[in-house]
């Protein structure tokens, strides 16, 4: 079975680091484009960047970040453990939120629909 | 960057009606788009890529069209099980941005 299996959910104050994690299984890894997606409390999904892990070199993976999230997180992953990671380095209270990760459709698509979405993981940034 | 508008933000319709939500791109994306459904306190489910291909397993009520900017997802007869809020998608370049989302309510 395809799918996509999050960490748990995280509690974290503010200025923390945070680093949350997103596991591929059941198809080629390196194959496909991860994303990640914000949902704050009460309103809409947005699109906060992808990674694709390419299947040559430790070093060879492209990221795509929205305006918006450059900056503001770190997207990166490790092949040899299937898993992409959503990392903060100082977290903010306006960081708590669902975070979705979420397989691209198609197999070696930069742009693309994502197909399929895993459980989400719920930071809670709170003094 | 292209900008996705969703219309209406909200209805409340009968079970039984045919319901028509529109998603609008601020210029051209071909038929890069997608929809989406989440249920209340659910993940999202994708329901239509490429504008109108219904993904497998999706109930044939649900049909999308249009192209360049303007696109639209039809249930065809309302049930009870479709109160969610539907989410479009753009996926022609980066950023893959989505739309705000219309919640849609059983009447």
């Amino acid at each position: 079975e395809v799918q996509v299996v999050q960490s748990g959910a995280e509690v974290k104050k503010p200025g923390e680091s945070l680093r949350i994690s997103c596991k591929g299984s059941g198809y080629s890894f390196t194959n496909y484009w991860i994303g990640w997606v914000r949902q704050m409390p009460g309103k809409g999904l947005e699109w906060m960047g992808t990674i694709w892990m390419g299947s040559g070199s430790p070093g060879d993976s492209d990221t795509r970040y929205s305006p918006s999230f450059q900056g503001q997180v770190t997207i990166s992953g490790d092949k040899s453990v299937s898993t992409v990671y959503l990392q903060w380095s100082s977290l903010r209270a306006s960081d708590t939120a669902m975070y979705y990760c979420a397989r691209h459709k198609y197999s070696t698509s930069a742009d693309d629909a994502f197909g399929v979405w895993g459980q989400g993981t719920m930071v809670t940034v709170s003094s | 960057d292209i900008q996705m508008t969703q219309s209406p933000s909200s209805l409340s319709a009968s079970v039984g009606d045919r319901v028509t939500l529109t998603c609008r791109a601020s210029q051209g994306i071909s038929n890069s788009l997608a929809w989406y459904q989440q249920k209340p306190g659910k993940v999202p489910k994708l329901l239509i890529y490429a504008a109108s291909t219904l993904q497998s397993g999706v109930p044939s009520r649900f049909s999308g069209s249009g192209s360049g900017t303007d696109f639209t997802l039809t249930i065809s007869s309302l049930q009870p099980e479709d109160v969610a809020t539907y989410y479009c998608q753009k996926y022609n370049s980066a950023p893959l941005t989505f739309g705000g989302g219309t919640k849609v309510e059983i009447k």
